[in-house]
């Protein structure tokens, strides 16, 4: 059964400390995605990528926050300090950029930043 | 403007009774796809069902349907038989195709909804 994973699950951290997340993509997916949702904000697009290469990242603060895949098995997100407004569920999910190209999200890392 | 548009915030539904989450959306493209995804309290997201733009029939998956009106522009989920199971937030996001390579979706704010035994 094909999924997405992410780690870490939950993470708390210090305001300033550098938080990275990591995702592996479905196995033959080529687009991936980064969301955050927050409460207040809901579901917020922040990066994606298509053949490892950027697609879209104009819903992510640049100042702090950068998103890379090293290679097709590997996405990663990483915030530089982090703040405590980061606080929030962060989202991975891989879709196959074609027919349907349903994204399929992975379990999601909860960041809290104290 | 809002793309998509949930109007419910929340819903009760008694078990076993069929259900409608409502799904409104705005586009000029005459080619895009339609998806709904569960996130229940435990906060996984899943996808439950797809509709094109193109496609003639409604889509269905098990108890799950998408009442499609294009005319109207609306995608509304229709749960059957709803079971404990189903008490979640729904997620209706919309994809537009004329954007060339970009893939990604608009997302509604959900609507929670809550079966009652």
């Amino acid at each position: 059964d094909a999924r997405v994973t992410q780690t870490p699950r939950h993470k708390v951290t210090e305001m300033g400390q550098e938080v990275t997340m990591r995702c592996q993509p479905i196995l033959g997916h080529n687009t991936v995605f980064w969301y955050r949702q927050t409460m207040m904000q809901g579901l917020e697009l922040l990066a994606y990528f298509r053949n490892r290469a950027p697609l879209d990242d104009s819903g992510m603060p640049k100042d702090r926050f950068s998103a890379e895949m090293p290679d097709a098995t590997l996405a990663t997100l990483k915030i530089q300090p982090s703040e405590p407004r980061d606080s929030a569920v962060y989202f991975c999910a891989s879709g196959p950029s074609q027919g349907a190209d349903t994204q399929y999200f992975g379990p999601g890392t909860r960041l809290t930043v104290l | 403007a809002q793309k998509i548009t949930q109007t419910q915030p929340g819903m009760f539904v008694q078990e076993k009774e069929a259900v409608t989450l409502d799904c409104t959306y705005d586009t000029s493209d005459q080619s895009y796809g339609l998806f709904w995804y569960k996130q229940p309290s435990s906060g996984e997201m899943i996808f439950l069902i797809y509709q094109g733009s193109y496609d003639e029939q409604n889509a269905t998956e098990g108890r799950y349907s998408l009442n499609f009106q294009k005319a109207r522009k609306s995608a509304n989920l229709v749960i059957s038989a709803s079971q404990l199971g189903d008490s979640a937030m729904y997620f209706c996001a919309m994809r537009e195709d004329n954007a060339g390579n970009n893939r990604k979706l608009i997302w509604g704010l959900g609507t929670s909804l809550a079966v009652n035994p």
